[in-house]
């Protein structure tokens, strides 16, 4: 079985600190694999999606940026975070637009 | 952008009763999909309804979809106070339908 791991679960980094967000998926291969960003009492925001290796597709300008190295790893980083950059960050797969999405239990990132 | 919108933003019910959510979108569709959100956590996939279905089963879930009117809705029977979450509907579009768009959520209350 497909299993989909994401971590930290919490961080709270300071202002102008980078950022490295890890989710890695296990049991599947050449998944679809995003990152959602979910503000407080808020829908989700696509931030990024990538259909294969190097492939990153960008769907908000920011100070964020997402690189898939192997496969089934996906990283999401800020060289300076900024306050607004605080939410809910989730990592997903999925084997395409007609299929369902697995989350990972998210991280809850906080910028003091 | 947000495309799909539900309604209400919060519900409140006892236990036993019947739970009904609306999800609106805008564009022509794929398919729709319908989330499940604990508080904290990450997202689970209830159930996909594809553009040329009207009405889906999954358990103590039914969902409908009307294309002609661009909505869907969402109905758990006998609610229990585990069905306590927000809940997500989110829309499949264009080629290849590698993004998910996903609505603000309903808030479901159970009260034992």
């Amino acid at each position: 079985s497909q299993t989909i791991h994401q971590w930290p679960a919490t961080l709270v980094q300071p202002v102008g600190s980078p950022l490295s967000l890890e989710c890695t998926v296990e049991g599947t291969s050449n998944p679809n694999l995003y990152w959602y960003r979910q503000a407080a009492g808020r829908g989700l925001q696509l931030l990024f999606y990538s259909v294969g290796i190097g492939q990153i597709s960008s769907e908000v300008p920011q100070n964020l940026s997402a690189s898939r190295p192997q496969d089934r790893q996906f990283i999401l980083s800020s060289k300076k975070l900024l306050l607004s950059d605080s939410g809910f960050y989730l990592c997903a797969w999925s084997w395409g637009g007609t299929y369902g999405y697995t989350f990972g239990s998210g991280t809850r990132l906080t910028v003091v | 952008s947000q495309q799909g919108e539900e309604d209400p933003q919060a519900l409140s019910i006892q236990e036993g009763e019947n739970a009904t959510m609306n999800c609106s979108y805008k564009t022509s569709i794929n398919n729709l999909q319908w989330y499940r959100q604990n508080s904290g956590r990450g997202l689970v996939h209830l159930i996909l309804i594809r553009s040329n279905e009207r009405e889906k089963h999954s358990g103590r879930l039914r969902v409908t979809l009307d294309t002609s009117k661009k909505s869907s809705s969402l109905l758990i029977t006998a609610s229990r106070a585990a069905d306590t979450a927000s809940y997500f509907c989110a829309t499949a579009s264009g080629a290849g339908s590698y993004q998910l768009t996903f609505g603000k959520g309903t808030k479901l209350s159970v009260i034992p």
